[in-house]
């Protein structure tokens, strides 16, 4: 099993809702992060979960929470989000997390695509 | 500070070859990757050099200069398929992505 599955694959919420993306993977990963793709640009980094432990963020707005309830799940749940929030939110996992990477390889999932009205 | 650069458009032609460069600084260096992504799908791995040289897998080759911050991923016999946005990525305690190259593979 090498996917890393992401829930919903789309999404649309008023800026007063609160929601939730989940991330899913079972290669034992111990490494899972958050990132935000805008059209035609890179994916920018949001959030890293080291041996279930937040190790980076990068300046997110609370309105951004993230949640590692184990080693195989990561949520993020969104609160009072704004129109400029929309985007594709890409969650990935790698094979070590203590600021190493031994295989050189991110696996991401699908993502969730977020439109906020 | 960490910034990456690489063009931002490339078209070629089908069968022909093709390398897209990326120049890179980044605080501390563990490693220099390259994507493909295609449009609304996720990143996929490519390559990753760690050390100065060639690396080849299949039609894919990507090439490092650690003392030139220098990378470059050449793509030999160009299918249709492989247009997509390739993205050259810097682990420097975390990953963190060029813009991405838009290659348009042409008839």
């Amino acid at each position: 099993d090498t996917e890393v599955t992401q829930t919903p694959k789309h999404l649309v919420m008023g800026m007063t809702n609160k929601k939730s993306l989940k991330c899913e993977q079972h290669m034992g990963h111990r490494a899972m992060y958050w990132y935000k793709q805008k059209a035609k640009k890179p994916p920018e980094l949001m959030f890293v979960y080291s041996y279930e432990k937040l190790s980076i963020n990068e300046s997110v707005p609370s309105r951004f929470s993230p949640e590692c309830p184990n080693s195989s799940l990561l949520n993020l749940h969104l609160h009072a989000l704004q129109p400029e929030d929309s985007a594709l939110y890409l969650c990935a996992s790698s094979q070590e997390g203590r600021g190493r990477v031994d295989t050189g390889e991110l696996f991401f999932g699908e993502g969730s695509r977020l439109t906020v009205l | 500070g960490q910034n990456i650069d690489q063009p931002t458009e490339m078209t070629a032609t089908e069968g022909a070859i093709v390398q897209i460069n990326c120049t890179y600084q980044t605080s501390g260096f563990n490693g220099l990757f390259w994507y493909q992504q295609h449009a609304g799908e996720a990143p996929t791995f490519l390559s990753y050099n760690v050390l100065d040289g060639l690396e080849e897998k299949g039609r894919f080759s990507s090439f490092l200069s650690r003392s030139k911050g220098y990378s470059y991923l050449l793509l030999k016999e160009l299918q249709m398929k492989d247009s997509a946005s390739y993205l050259c990525a810097a682990w420097g305690g975390k990953l963190i992505f060029g813009q991405g190259t838009e290659l348009s593979v042409k008839p």
